[in-house]
């Protein structure tokens, strides 16, 4: 199965609230994290990444914090707007597995104003 | 910015009949990628392209073959499409190289009946 999951399937907040949005992978071998946002009907879009040599990566009101140790990724966006609203999902890439990415099944995160 | 495009958004089409899904993306991309998307089951890689007339199967090819003439251009077949083909099918393009960004298109959402 997937090495990839995540702990919650939704996330409800209040717009203006900060989000996290979590995921675990079990595969030490895994050096390269994307996250993806899918709007309803809409293939996925690209938001962050990381490699497993960084810690923290920012952009423009996301963040990517990347845990180690206890193989675990998180996605936190500030002041959440209702345009948030989408599913997030979390992808890796396994050292020595070339082109392949292996995706988690997604956090339906719904931003209420 | 990178654009996939895909042929269509929604298709119906009846069981037996044969199905193209066309690909097309404008950055001089070397890897293309056919997802299907279900829910609860995730993205699964149906095919992979690394080239010109090149491909290797993903993780769920059966039923499906592909065709890539130029590199800029990826089709999905189904010889004969089944009820359980039914699903949201995802093309994806990125740079060679293991650790690439996947930049997917918006999806065509088939219908078989």
């Amino acid at each position: 199965g997937e090495s990839v999951g995540l702990h919650l399937p939704t996330l409800s907040v209040q717009e203006g609230d900060n989000s996290i949005i979590n995921c675990a992978y079990s595969n030490s071998a895994s050096d390269y994290f994307i996250w993806y946002k899918q709007e309803s009907g809409k293939g996925p879009q690209f938001i962050i990444d990381i490699r497993s040599n960084m810690d923290k990566r920012q952009g423009q009101r996301v963040t990517v914090l990347l845990n180690k140790t206890v193989k675990h990724l998180s996605l936190q966006i500030a002041a959440t707007q209702p345009g948030d609203s989408a599913v997030y999902f979390c992808a890796e890439n396994i050292r020595g597995s070339n082109y392949k990415l292996t995706f988690g099944k997604g956090t339906l995160l719904t931003v209420n104003p | 910015d990178v654009k996939v495009t895909q042929s269509s958004r929604y298709l119906v089409k009846r069981t037996g009949e044969k199905v193209f899904l066309e690909c097309v993306q404008d950055m001089d991309h070397e890897n293309m990628f056919w997802y299907r998307q279900d829910p609860g089951l995730g993205l699964r890689l149906i095919y992979f392209s690394y080239d010109v007339k090149m491909k290797e199967k993903g993780d769920i090819p059966e039923g499906y073959s592909v065709s890539r003439e130029k590199k800029e251009r990826f089709s999905l077949i189904l010889e004969s499409a089944s009820t359980n083909q039914t699903s949201m099918y995802l093309c994806a393009s990125s740079l060679a190289g293991a650790g690439e960004t996947q930049y997917f298109g918006p999806g065509t959402r088939l219908l078989v009946l």
